[in-house]
């Protein structure tokens, strides 16, 4: 079974300061996908970042970074020069490749809060 | 990436009655995907929509409660059968265009008085 774990319930953060939003996981799939969402107040969930688990390179998109280390099994979210409007609640989630099924599983997600 | 609409945003429903929410995609979808969040909670999965075939419904979940239609590839519909206060959650369906990606409506939000 999968499993997507976020220690960080919350985590405050000042405007312009880079954070890191810790996620491991947990599964015995060759083959699998990591993604980032965010969700702010309104309730829509916002694609970040992929990291697929054969790419050999960290995922980067805009100030959104993934820090994936395998062999730890972790893939932390870095965001670069917070702004206000990062702050939201951020879910890091798999999907296997193997086996069939491509639901994704989502983590417990983490509050983040930019504060000026 | 794909645009994807749903209707109602929210809504107000008393127990015992049915909600049917749209899902509506700018694109054509093998794939479509309904998720539960609860109040507080994160997403949990319900079913997996494929066009001609029946849903795959995960477990805890039931086609009587929660049946699911789709009819074509660009379209879905989820129905919250004989609601409780119990389903009060944002419903929100989501498509994979791509295996790297997988985008989500805007959800609806259900709260059963």
């Amino acid at each position: 079974a999968q499993k997507i774990t976020q220690t960080q319930p919350g985590m405050f953060v000042q405007e312009k300061e880079a954070v890191t939003l810790d996620c491991t996981y947990d599964t015995s799939d060759p083959s699998y996908g990591l993604f980032w969402y965010k969700q702010p107040s309104s309730g829509e969930m916002i694609f970040l970042i992929y990291q697929g688990s054969y790419d050999q390179q960290n995922a980067t998109e805009g100030r959104y970074s993934l820090n994936f280390q395998k062999a730890r099994k972790s893939a932390n979210l870095v965001i670069s020069a917070s702004q206000l409007g990062d702050s939201a609640m951020y879910f890091c989630a798999m999907r296997r490749y193997t086996g069939g099924g491509n639901k994704l599983t989502f983590g417990t997600g983490t509050q983040l809060k930019v504060e000026l | 990436s794909a645009v994807i609409s749903q209707k109602p945003s929210r809504d107000i429903c008393q127990r015992g009655t049915s909600l049917t929410i749209q899902c509506q995609v700018d694109s054509q979808v093998t794939m479509m995907f309904w998720y539960r969040q609860q109040p507080g909670q994160s997403l949990t999965l319900i079913a997996t929509a494929n066009q001609g075939s029946e849903a795959t419904y995960e477990s805890g979940f039931v086609i009587d409660k929660f049946p699911i239609s789709r009819p074509n590839l660009t379209f879905s519909t989820l129905t919250v059968s004989n609601m409780s206060p119990e389903d009060s959650s944002i419903y929100l369906c989501s498509v994979e265009p791509g295996m790297e990606t997988q985008y989500f409506g805007p959800g609806t939000r259900l709260l059963v008085l």
